[in-house]
Order: structure tokens, then sequence, then C-alpha cells
């Protein structure tokens, strides 16, 4: 059983375009997180949310709207996508915002 | 913000010991320092958590000074298969009761033969 899923794991798209990485997760935590891992290996908090009300939002451009339809899951929908959006992006959970975090296995976003 | 500072990579050998130090001089009282480990095309798994002292599990020990600015992640005797990132992980407490989590930039240990 996955405990963090998410969909689709390679995402390759043109510039401009809209698109949307979802995140489920089955262990039945309170918070989930978006981050942004860029080329450099480096790991950046985008998103949190806890009990589906969003909790941080780092310095995203607003392109960039997280949805929670329900605990167990967290959305990243990106409208006009640029060049510098690619990355691979991590969603994660944890019972509470200090507690471990279980993170999903990655979404390569190239954009062209 | 909590800003932790990692070496960038390591090497070693199989069967040695690797300590690897990360330092977060602005550390909050209340924090806990968590290290995560990533391999390629895979997202990071927490190995060891601790607050002060001295932390170990089957993975991994932690060492932490009292003045807790620091802390070192010591893996006994690696294998290749610990080749892999490193993060060590501290955060901040806002006003208002959330948490920011702020991964350091991670440590890249190759491991050879």
């Amino acid at each position: 059983d996955t405990a963090v899923s998410q969909t689709p794991k390679y995402l390759v798209t043109q510039m401009g375009n809209d698109k949307s990485i979802k995140c489920e997760q089955n262990l039945g935590h309170d918070t989930m997180y978006w981050y942004k891992q860029d080329s450099k290996k480096f790991l950046k908090i985008m998103f949190s949310y806890n009990n589906k009300e969003l909790i941080i939002n780092e310095t995203v451009p607003n392109r960039f709207s997280p949805k929670s339809p329900d605990k167990a899951h967290l959305n990243l929908h990106i409208n006009s996508l640029e060049l510098g959006d690619s990355a691979v992006y991590f969603c994660a959970s944890s019972q509470d915002d200090t507690d471990t975090q279980y993170f999903g296995p990655g979404t390569r976003l190239t954009v062209l | 913000l909590a800003k932790t500072t990692q070496p960038i990579s390591m090497d070693s050998y199989e069967g040695q010991e690797v300590n690897i130090t990360c330092s977060h001089n602005n550390i909050a009282t209340n924090d806990y320092i968590t290290w995560y480990q990533q391999f390629p095309s895979q997202g990071p798994r927490f190995i060891i958590q601790g607050y002060k002292t001295k932390v170990t599990n089957e993975v991994a020990s932690l060492f932490i000074p009292a003045d807790r600015k620091s802390s070192t992640l010591s893996l006994p005797r690696v294998s290749l298969s610990d080749t892999a990132v490193y993060y060590c992980l501290v955060g901040d407490h806002l006003t208002g009761g959330s948490y920011i989590p702020t991964f350091g930039r991670g440590t890249s240990l190759i491991v050879h033969p």
C-alpha cells in the first residue's frame, strides 16, 4: 500500500499551458505539503495545508494554486507554465506540522 | 527564517563511519532537528530526529551539542546502498502557531567500494 501517492510521475508540457498534479495520502494525516526541488536538489516548501486549510504559502507565484478537496488529498494546479517551473514537485504529509513527514515519489515537470 | 548549512558532498568507502554535520545557528528553542535521506528518483524519507544530546536508532545516530547550534548525523559502517543525499531539517514557529519546515541544501554522500 502506497502511503503518499502522486500522479503523474512525469509531465512534459509547453510554456503557457495549465497543468495539475494530484496527491493522495492514506495515512490519516492532518497536514499535507507541496515542495519544489530544483536541479541542485534544493528542497523548498511551497504550501502547507492542515485539515483542508491553507497554513503556509511561501512566496509562490499566484499561478500556483493548491486545492484540498478533503483531508487525504492536496492537488496542485499550475497556470501559464514557465520554463522556470521545470523541477521535481513532491507532496508530503504528516500527522501535524512538526511531525515526521512522509513524501510521495515526486512528479518531474518539464516545461518546453 | 531558520537557516541550515551542510557540506555539499562527501565521499566514503564501504565499512567506514560517516559523519555529516549541519549547522543551524538560529534554531528555535522548541524546535527538533530531523534528518532525511533521499535516493535518486525517490522522495526523501525520515532517518532520525532529536532535540538534544544523542539519539540512536537502527539506522543512525544523531549527536546534538548543548548549544544545539549544530547536529551531526553518524552512519556506522556505510555500504554502497547508503549513497544518497542527506538533508537536515529545522523550522520556524511563526506567530499564530504555524510552523515552516526548512530543509538544508543536502549533502550528497557517495560510498565507494
